[in-house]
């Protein structure tokens, strides 16, 4: 079925420094979308991504698609601690419309 | 505009026993997604249902989980008899049409606890 890497599991950074999460699949895929879970909330969208080597940026954030469409990867620039919580890349592949959840990355940021 | 709700908010079962949980979509929205989010996972799809028919449920474990979506707006999604699988985090999600176009709008969730 349809799978999608995402890693490192976990990071743990100083507030400050960058922070770089990534979402690998072995198939092309048709779109992929990026959330944010802080602690004991729920998924919040942040930004989807459709086309080939898309790049766009929210604020220090910034996001990619490979031009395979392969991968992907959310970039933060200088951390902070409001950046806490898990950030889950989520991809559909095909003409499937069923959207599937990586495992996710767990940023802490120690102020 | 209003989010989707969600309720209860928490519920404790013992194993064997019953508990269903209710969501209410934002308005407009035509497609409504059940996730199971088990501690330090990603959501995994239960089901998902555009207005009133079932656009996948590939993963929703039918001997004991089933799903409905009345009139294309609220949906219950109970599960009979429960196991100690099943806690998790039930999060309720729903879109302006399907996900390939539209991002999800997710609930707060029920935190289901089976003893």
């Amino acid at each position: 079925g349809q799978q999608v890497m995402q890693i490192p599991q976990y990071q743990h950074v100083q507030e400050g420094e960058d922070f770089t999460t990534y979402c690998n699949s072995s198939t092309t895929l048709s779109n992929i979308q990026w959330y944010k879970q802080r602690p004991g909330g729920h998924p919040v969208f942040l930004i989807q991504l459709v086309k080939s080597g898309e790049v766009k940026k929210q604020k220090r954030l910034t996001f990619q698609f490979g031009e395979a469409k392969k991968n992907s990867s959310l970039h933060i620039t200088a951390t902070q601690t409001t950046d806490v919580g898990t950030y889950f890349c989520a991809v559909t592949q095909g003409g499937s419309e069923k959207l599937v959840f990586g495992k996710g990355t767990k940023l802490t940021v120690n102020p | 505009e209003a989010g989707v709700a969600q309720s209860p908010r928490y519920k404790i079962i013992e194993k064997r026993q019953s508990v269903a949980f209710w969501c209410n979509p934002i308005s407009g929205h035509a497609t409504l997604y059940w996730y199971q989010q088990i501690l330090g996972q990603g959501p995994k799809l239960l089901i998902q249902f555009q207005n009133n028919g079932v656009v996948d449920d590939s993963q929703l474990p039918k001997d004991r989980f089933s799903a409905e979506r009345l009139k294309g707006v609220d949906s219950t999604l109970k599960i009979q008899p429960a196991k100690l699988e099943d806690s998790a985090v039930y999060l309720c999600a729903s879109s302006l049409v399907g996900s390939y176009n539209s991002p999800l709008h997710f609930g707060n969730g029920t935190r289901l606890t089976v003893t």
